[in-house]
């Protein structure tokens, strides 16, 4: 069964520390891989995607990493700011099936003050 | 470029009711995908639409039920509501097979609440 599993579920850091978020899927066939960052009762907004050769991704402050291998990604957020505080949720795409996007549950990140 | 809309925000029902949820897509874009988000989970894939016609479904109950338009806007009715149903409803638009990108954009979502 196709599956993304993220954790920590929830976390919560001081403004201006880095953190780092965990993927780890079973999704097969892979296509790519997507971090989302969703602010509270909004859709989701891309910030990286990574294709199988990419073993990274910036995108200013987030850094994503793919390990096709181990079938892991990280998210690095970098100087935290408080705008940061969203849900961010890991997406893999496969090429078969009725659900080409697979969904994580996503990490809540609240940066605090 | 507005992007993904959706319309409306918020909405309330009670169970039985039917609801109709509508979705314009960003400019270019001809792909619709709608997805059911419950409290604290990841959205679960409903169906998406292409030229018109439904071109994949999730595991959802015929209850729910779609529409494109000729001009790409899409549509999700859900009849019967069940508590259950009670979610964000994500719409997201995707560029033209072979266009180069197949990048989901969602729209804000409207949340429904059954009571």
């Amino acid at each position: 069964k196709n599956q993304v599993e993220q954790s920590p579920q929830s976390l919560i850091i001081l403004e201006g520390k880095n953190c780092t978020l965990q993927c780890n899927y079973t999704v097969s066939p892979f296509s790519n891989l997507r971090w989302y960052k969703q602010d509270t009762g909004r859709g989701p907004v891309s910030l990286t995607i990574m294709t199988f050769s990419e073993n990274t991704k910036s995108n200013g402050r987030y850094t994503a990493t793919l390990d096709a291998d181990t079938k892991q990604s990280s998210l690095h957020i970098t100087a935290s700011q408080l705008s940061d505080s969203a849900s961010y949720i890991c997406v893999v795409k496969t090429n078969t099936g009725f659900q080409k996007l697979v969904f994580g549950t996503g990490t809540r990140l609240l940066v605090s003050p | 470029d507005a992007g993904v809309t959706q319309s409306p925000t918020h909405l309330i029902k009670t169970r039985g009711q039917q609801v109709t949820l509508r979705c314009s897509p960003k400019s270019g874009h001809d792909t619709v995908s709608w997805y059911q988000q419950a409290l604290g989970q990841g959205p679960q894939f409903i169906f998406q639409y292409y030229e018109e016609e439904e071109r994949q479904r999730g595991n959802f109950p015929d209850r729910f039920s779609g529409h494109q338009f000729p001009n790409y806007s899409s549509e999700l009715n859900v009849n019967a509501l069940l508590l259950g149903d009670s979610a964000l409803y994500l719409c997201a638009s995707s560029r033209p097979a072979g266009s180069g990108g197949d990048t989901q954009y969602f729209g804000p979502g409207t949340r429904l609440t059954v009571l």
